[in-house]
This record gives structure tokens, sequence and C-alpha cells, in this order.
């Protein structure tokens, strides 16, 4: 079946510095999905690629869709303490079922 | 008006009790879903449906039921309660049933003593 994977599990960064997470996906998808939790909180999604290549950006957030649509990033720009959470990319290679990899969580330091 | 609504929102009972959950969304979509969040915060869907029809029906014990009235609510009932149901449980909905984002409820925190 697909799977999604997403590195790295954790991460804790110092206020300011930047913040990357992967997922790559053992299958091609049609589309790429990111949702950020908060802690105590529920998902709520932040975006959707669907092109190959497809770069979005949302003020410091930066989202990429690999070429091969079997990979996607979200890298975040000078962390902020608002930042902290669980960063979920979810995949949709069957239409119908979106596979959510197992999340990044971020932790900033002040 | 919360959009997805799930009650109750914490729920800690027995083992062996039979519990149930209540998804409501009042975004007029035609998909619904449920997820287990275990304590790892790892995301495992659990069954979809799509305008009442069951779509997806991931590897769960069938002590898990769900249930779609109509469009807008999804039920879950739980049988004979164990120790490793003890997760968080998210309603979402979508529009449609692929290529959609997701809306999830605030979660329900069951607790199994």
């Amino acid at each position: 079946g697909q799977q999604v994977m997403q590195i790295p599990q954790y991460q804790h960064v110092q206020e300011g510095e930047d913040f990357t997470t992967y997922c790559n996906s053992s299958t091609t998808l049609s589309n790429i999905q990111w949702y950020k939790q908060r802690p105590g909180g529920h998902p709520v999604f932040l975006i959707q690629l669907v092109k190959s290549g497809e770069v979005k950006k949302q003020k410091r957030l930066t989202f990429q869709f690999g070429e091969a649509k079997k990979n996607s990033s979200l890298h975040i720009t000078a962390t902020q303490t608002t930042d902290v959470g669980t960063y979920f990319c979810a995949g949709d290679a069957n239409a119908g079922k979106s596979t959510f990899g197992d999340g990044t969580t971020l932790t900033v330091k002040p | 008006d919360t959009a997805v609504s799930q009650t109750p929102k914490y729920l800690v009972t027995q083992m062996g009790n039979d519990k149930s959950i209540k998804c409501e969304q009042n975004l007029g979509h035609d998909t619904m879903y449920w997820y287990k969040q275990d304590s790892k915060k790892f995301l495992k869907i659990m069954f979809s449906y799509n305008n009442k029809e069951l779509i997806i029906n991931e590897t769960v014990p069938n002590r898990f039921s769900p249930k779609s009235p109509d469009k807008a609510h999804l039920n879950l009932h739980i049988n004979s309660l164990e120790l490793g149901d003890s997760a968080v449980y998210f309603c979402a909905s979508s529009q449609a049933w692929s290529h959609q984002p997701q809306h999830f409820g605030d979660g329900t925190r069951l607790s199994i003593l």
C-alpha cells in the first residue's frame, strides 16, 4: 500500500532559526496537502500542492512539490514561538484516500 | 458556529464498556472521516463515508462501527473497550472524496481505565 514518510520526527530550534520538514511517498501523488496541529489542538489545513515542481509561499512558510511528485517539503524561515506544533503532510495517490505522514513536531526555544 | 463538532470532548470509561462519539458538520460537505491519533501523534484513518456510503474501511477491529444517518453526521460506536483504544479520535470532513482539504473537529480524548 501507499506509504508516506516524514522526517525528522522531532526538531528543536532556537527562535529565529530556520526549519524544514520533508515528506516522501512510495508512489506518485496526485496532490499533497500540509496541515499544522498546535499542542492540544486539531490538524488545520495549510495548503495543497498539485503541479510537479510547484512552489507556494505563505509569509515565512515555503512549500515545495517535487518534480516527480513523490516528495514535498515545508520550510519555515526565522521560526517564531507561534510556529510550535506538529506539521503533517498528506498525500493523495488513490482518489479518496489521503495518507498522512507521521508528522514532524517542532519546538522553538525563545 | 463550529464547522465540525464532536461530542463528547473527553470520555473516561472502564475496560469492557461500550461508548459512542458523535460528529456533525455544517459545511455542506459530502465526505466525512474518522481518525485515531495515538500518544505519538500518529494520525491513522479509520473510516471514510461519502454521501452516507462507506468508502474507506481500514484495518480496524470490528468492535468499531461507524454510522452515517445523513451526510452531515458520522458517529462512531465502540464495543468492549480495551486499554489500547485510549487515544484522541478526530472527525473530519471534506467537500468531496478526493483532492479536497479536510476540516477537523476538536477531537475526543478517550481514556480507558
